[in-house]
């Protein structure tokens, strides 16, 4: 079966400092892969998605930025983080065969920059 | 942009009670998803119904489609303390492999 990771679990870190967040799967090979942020009480945002190693497409102009070095591991990055990169961060991996169905959640990393 | 957008933002009910969660979407689709996230947690797919459908059962769950309207809804029945969550309707973008979520209901069961 299939399993999605993602740590730390939470995360709080000052303003301007560095941040990386990772994500692997198991289970499955060449899956589509997802970051995404939800702001408190509000609906998800995707970031950034990837179809293969290496291949990455950007949502959403931030100084987020995202790679994916190994088929199933996915890693989101920032060198300065600002207030407003607070949220929760959810990645998220699907088949990618059309048609395209269900996307599975990773537990998620709650984001505080002070 | 927002594809779906859900109604009500919040609903409160009684434990035994029907809920009742709409979703409203923009463009043409070939499926929609419905999705549940327990508070502070990831989401978890309920259940994926294809344009072509309209109407699908899972467990308590049922969920209509309605294309000429461009309308989803998801009843649950019999509500539980424990289906206290919110409920997010998701479909996907231009045919593509990305989903654009609504808003969330937020669905609060009291025992």
């Amino acid at each position: 079966s299939q399993t999605i990771h993602q740590w730390p679990a939470t995360l709080v870190q000052p303003v301007g400092s560095p941040l990386s967040l990772e994500c692997t799967v198991e289970g499955t090979s060449n899956p589509n892969l997802y970051w995404y942020r939800q702001a408190a009480g509000r609906g998800l945002q995707l970031l950034f998605y990837s179809v293969g190693i290496g291949q990455i497409s950007s949502e959403v102009p931030q100084n987020l930025s995202a790679s994916r070095p190994q088929d199933r591991q996915f890693i989101l990055s920032s060198k300065k983080l600002l207030l407003s990169d607070s949220g929760f961060y959810l990645c998220a991996w699907s088949t990618g065969l059309a048609p395209y169905g269900e996307q599975f959640f990773g537990p998620g990393t709650r984001l505080t920059v002070l | 942009s927002q594809q779906g957008e859900e109604d009500p933002q919040a609903l409160s009910i009684q434990e035994g009670e029907n809920a009742t969660m709409n979703c409203s979407y923009k463009t043409s689709i070939n499926n929609l998803q419905w999705y549940r996230q327990n508070s502070g947690r990831g989401l978890v797919h309920l259940i994926l119904i294809r344009s072509n459908e309209r109407e699908k059962h899972s467990g308590r769950l049922r969920v209509t489609l309605d294309t000429s309207k461009k309308s989803s809804s998801l009843l649950i029945t019999a509500s539980r303390a424990a289906d206290t969550a919110s409920y997010f309707c998701a479909t996907p973008q231009g045919g593509s492999e990305k989903l654009v979520f609504g808003k969330g209901t937020k669905l609060t069961v009291n025992p």
